[in-house]
């Protein structure tokens, strides 16, 4: 199957900054990709889609100003929490399309102290 | 083997049984289907998927089945290993065009004992 890479794979940061996450389709051009968040021993949850070349769609209740997706190349997408609170930590995983089937990263676990 | 009739959030097996993991899926709109076997610590992996006009599909040790009139999906693992061990979640498309965001159910996870 197609391969996403996500990076990194674990990040620690202080309350109040600011955490980029890339998402990467390395073999695969991905015109959409998709932006999920996993709290522990819970099912995934779709925050946003991500379209190249355009504004991100966010799912109800997901901040946009807080939850930054830039999707400027076919290749990537990156999504910054901005002003990251220790509530924001979480694993957030991404996944991209290829044709009728999505393939997801290996997924960033993000901690706020 | 063991199978559950409803979703349950663990599942146990002895190693060689055959596993039934099921899913009540929500949106009858939704016309594909997919599991996925998640990892501690990794993202989902794909599994096997169906799309609304089968009713069965089989793959290598593992066959889904799909109930549209009770919005039930399960998924079967024949002579489960301890590789198998892992949490397991069925998705919807929740629309009628596949490669769309999928929605997530409730996981599942299976421990596979030697």
């Amino acid at each position: 199957g197609a391969v996403v890479s996500q990076h990194p794979s674990w990040v620690i940061c202080k309350s109040g900054t600011s955490v980029k996450i890339e998402c990467r389709s390395l073999d695969f051009q991905a015109t959409t990709m998709f932006w999920y968040r996993q709290f522990p021993k819970q099912s995934l949850m779709l925050m946003a889609t991500s379209n190249e070349g355009s504004k991100a769609t966010y799912e109800q209740g997901v901040e946009k100003d807080k939850f930054l997706i830039n999707h400027a190349s076919l290749t990537l997408s990156t999504l910054t929490v901005t002003s990251a609170h220790p509530e924001d930590s979480s694993f957030y995983i991404c996944s991209a399309r290829q044709g009728t089937k999505l393939f997801f990263g290996s997924g960033t676990q993000l901690s706020v102290l | 083997g063991e199978s559950v009739g409803l979703h349950l959030p663990t599942l146990s097996v002895q190693e060689g049984d055959n596993s039934i993991i099921n899913c009540a899926y929500s949106n009858s709109a939704s016309d594909y289907f997919i599991w996925y076997k998640q990892e501690s610590g990794k993202g989902p992996q794909f599994i096997i998927d169906i799309r609304s006009n089968m009713d069965k599909r089989q793959g290598q040790r593992v066959t889904v089945l799909l109930n549209k009139t009770v919005k039930h999906l399960s998924l079967q693992i024949a002579a489960t290993q301890p590789g198998d061990s892992a949490v397991y979640f069925c998705a919807e498309n929740g629309q009628k065009q596949a490669g769309t965001a999928l929605i997530f159910g409730k996981g599942t996870t299976l421990s596979v004992s030697s």
